[in-house]
């Protein structure tokens, strides 16, 4: 079976550029969520969808950060403008319910110079 | 503020010995615990989820949990090098089941010597 698909792998961009990180999750999945890790927070959870639908976006940092999930298939998590300090790894990870583990895609890593 | 809290390690223990991991929660209606394992570089992947009091055995490792005391640990039995990683403790708040948030710790890193 298909795992979690994130691209791109690597992302290398400069400051004030929009960043576009697109996930696939597993099929059959309700639940998609987007995570960040960094060394000094470790991981934390960005937002979540439950049916296409965001039920938590408190862990978005800002009004830069968006996320989509415009079908059951596939959501993206844009930042515009990037910052040095968005630089991280960026995980997407879905389930079937919400109470169930989740799975996590290889995740983006992004540098912003 | 929900929290999962976990000793950072880095925890050494040789080759054949027994690992034991430890987490601690804050939200005591909590009802999904799950155990991760990344290596580095990697992504976290899911080793062991536990849901009701008392001990898990999978293989190698088995999960204790413990509601009363909001505690969960990991033990690892006959350690490998290949065991070696950083081991994330995650919690689901547990509102109703619907909710689908996990609240993770930061991680215990260990280090197996053969």
């Amino acid at each position: 079976d298909a795992g979690v698909i994130q691209s791109p792998r690597h992302e290398v961009t400069e400051m004030g550029q929009e960043v576009t990180l697109r996930c696939k999750p597993i099929s059959g999945h309700d639940y998609l969520f987007w995570y960040r890790q960094t060394m000094m927070r470790g991981l934390e959870l960005l937002i979540y969808f439950n049916n296409n639908v965001p039920i938590d976006d408190s862990g978005m940092p800002e009004d830069r950060f968006s996320a989509k999930m415009p079908n059951a298939s596939f959501s993206t998590l844009k930042i515009q403008p990037s910052e040095p300090r968005d630089s991280a790894v960026y995980f997407c990870a879905s389930s079937k319910l919400g109470n169930q583990p989740q799975h996590f895609g290889d995740g983006t890593r992004l540098s912003i110079l | 503020q929900k929290e999962v809290e976990q000793n950072s390690g880095p925890l050494s223990v040789p080759e054949g010995a027994i690992a034991s991991l430890n987490c601690t929660y804050s939200d005591r209606g909590s009802q999904s615990f799950f155990w991760y394992r990344q290596y580095s570089g990697k992504s976290p992947e899911l080793i062991m989820s536990i849901y009701s009091n008392g001990d898990k055995e999978d293989g190698r490792f088995t999960a204790q949990l413990n509601k009363a005391s909001q505690y969960v640990s990991l033990l690892i039995r006959d350690s490998q090098p290949s065991d070696s990683a950083t081991y994330l403790c995650a919690v689901n708040p547990g509102y109703g089941g619907s909710q689908g948030n996990l609240i993770f710790g930061k991680g215990t890193k260990l280090s197996v010597k053969p």
